[in-house]
């Protein structure tokens, strides 16, 4: 059964770089028509899609904040990435990676179960 | 500001049938059969409900189904169950793509 797990610092410094990793088990990171997303949820309020990547290192974002992610993906280690910079309060929340089926169906059929990152000094 | 809009809030009585809505515009729903529904308990991470505005996974009950109209998307819960109470939040496919969110909604099983 496939299963993500999110991994980050927890805590932020205002206008540094974020830094999260998503490890994908018990399939592959390289099967054909998954991409692999971010969601975010800030403190009490809904969701906010960030981006997709593919294995191959093409990317989808938000584009609210495509100016300030990278998406990678490291296919020997069945992990993929998201890198959020100068960041603020703002980007307080968690944090979820998750399976895109491919962009036919453009849906998350498996979430990790998110790590909150809290920006602060 | 969400992309959607969604109800804040709807509830019903065990055995009933609820229905919500999500307005979005013709750049996401109104264009677009890529509508999703998640269902997310607190403390959760949200679960797949509905994909491709009517399409269930495998797994999620028939008590829930959904539908589109123009540039509004709808879920509709039948047979409310008390593990029904959650939150809803609808997602739409956006012209550029990208993905966009409801604010979501809090349902109450009273």
């Amino acid at each position: 059964q496939l299963q993500l797990q999110e991994s980050g610092p927890g805590l932020v410094t205002p206008a540094e770089t974020l830094s999260l990793s998503c490890i994908v088990s018990g399939g592959s990171i390289t099967t054909a028509n998954y991409w692999w997303g971010w969601i975010r949820q800030p403190p009490g309020k809904g969701l906010e899609w960030i981006g997709i990547v593919f294995y191959s290192g093409t990317t989808h974002s938000n584009p609210s904040l495509k100016s300030r992610i990278t998406m990678s993906v490291d296919t020997s280690k069945n992990q993929f990435f998201l890198k959020l910079n100068s960041v603020t309060a703002a980007d307080t929340a968690i944090y979820y990676c998750a399976r895109q089926v491919g962009l036919g169906a453009w849906t998350m059929d498996v979430w990790g179960k998110g790590t909150t990152v809290t920006v602060s000094s | 500001q969400s992309a959607l809009t969604q109800p804040a809030s709807v509830s019903g009585s065990p055995g009933q049938s609820v229905t919500i809505s999500c307005t979005g515009t013709s750049t996401n729903i109104g264009n677009y059969d890529l509508v999703s529904w998640f269902q997310q308990h607190p403390g959760k991470a949200p679960n797949l409900m509905i994909y491709e505005v009517v399409k269930r996974p495998s797994g999620v009950s028939d008590r829930f189904s959904a539908s589109k109209s123009g540039n509004t998307a709808s879920l509709t819960i039948s047979g409310l169950q008390p593990e029904d109470e959650a939150d809803y939040y609808c997602c739409s496919y956006a012209h550029g793509d990208f993905l966009v969110f409801g604010g979501g909604t809090k349902l109450t099983v009273l």
